[in-house]
């Protein structure tokens, strides 16, 4: 049973800081980590995906992936209310074929303070 | 910007009765999925589809769902007697390629 395990929170920081999301995977086939913003109530929203092991920027968003651990993160910069949501962790394996499926994290529950 | 959209947003249906969730993938995706949440819970695969034909499905897919594609433009998923576990957020997604998931907004089920 592939298995992602994420802090389930709450995350609390004051504005304009750094949150640090956490993630880790069990299946070393795992090829593909995506990080999916979701509001109470409403559908996951991609921030950012991931294939190779170091860091990705894309503007207060830097996902880090190291796959020797099999570990994930997501360093939002500057932190803002509007950032307070569930911050997903979903992963993919590469397998060949047709499997194309998402195995998602329970989730990290943030909160940033005005 | 292309979305994914579903619907209804919500539904509320009698334990026993079978209900459609309808969905419109991206236009040019080629890859269609569905989900589901159960409040406070993960979100979990339910199937995948491509080229016409189911490529995988999760063991919570059983005889009691089915997906088709109607047309060119709807993805739906049939739940054929519900029951009151069904009751949970179904989110359906697309992708272009073996890629990037872009997930529609919900609908949410109630069996009462």
């Amino acid at each position: 049973q592939k298995e992602v395990e994420q802090n389930s929170g709450p995350l609390s920081v004051p504005e304009g800081a750094i949150a640090s999301l956490n993630c880790t995977y069990s299946d070393r086939v795992s090829q593909s980590f995506f990080w999916y913003r979701q509001y109470s109530g409403k559908s996951p929203e991609l921030i950012m995906s991931i294939y190779s092991n170091g860091d990705k920027e894309d503007g207060r968003f830097t996902a880090q992936l190291n796959k020797a651990s099999q570990y994930v993160s997501l360093l939002i910069r500057d932190s803002q209310p509007s950032d307070s949501a569930t911050y997903l962790c979903a992963v993919r394996e590469n397998s060949g074929g047709s499997n194309y499926k998402l195995t998602f994290g329970k989730g990290t529950l943030l909160t940033v303070n005005p | 910007e292309p979305e994914v959209t579903q619907t209804p947003s919500h539904q509320v249906t009698q334990m026993g009765q079978e209900v459609i969730l309808r969905c419109v993938p991206i236009s040019n995706h080629l890859y269609f999925y569905w989900y589901r949440q159960i409040l406070g819970q993960k979100v979990e695969f339910l199937v995948s589809f491509y080229n016409n034909e189911i490529s995988e499905k999760s063991e919570i897919f059983d005889d009691q769902f089915s997906v088709e594609r109607p047309d060119g433009s709807n993805f739906t998923l049939k739940i054929r007697s519900t029951k009151l576990e069904d009751s949970a957020m179904y989110f359906c997604a697309s992708s272009e390629l073996r890629d990037t998931q872009y997930f529609g907004p919900g609908t949410r089920l109630t069996v009462l």
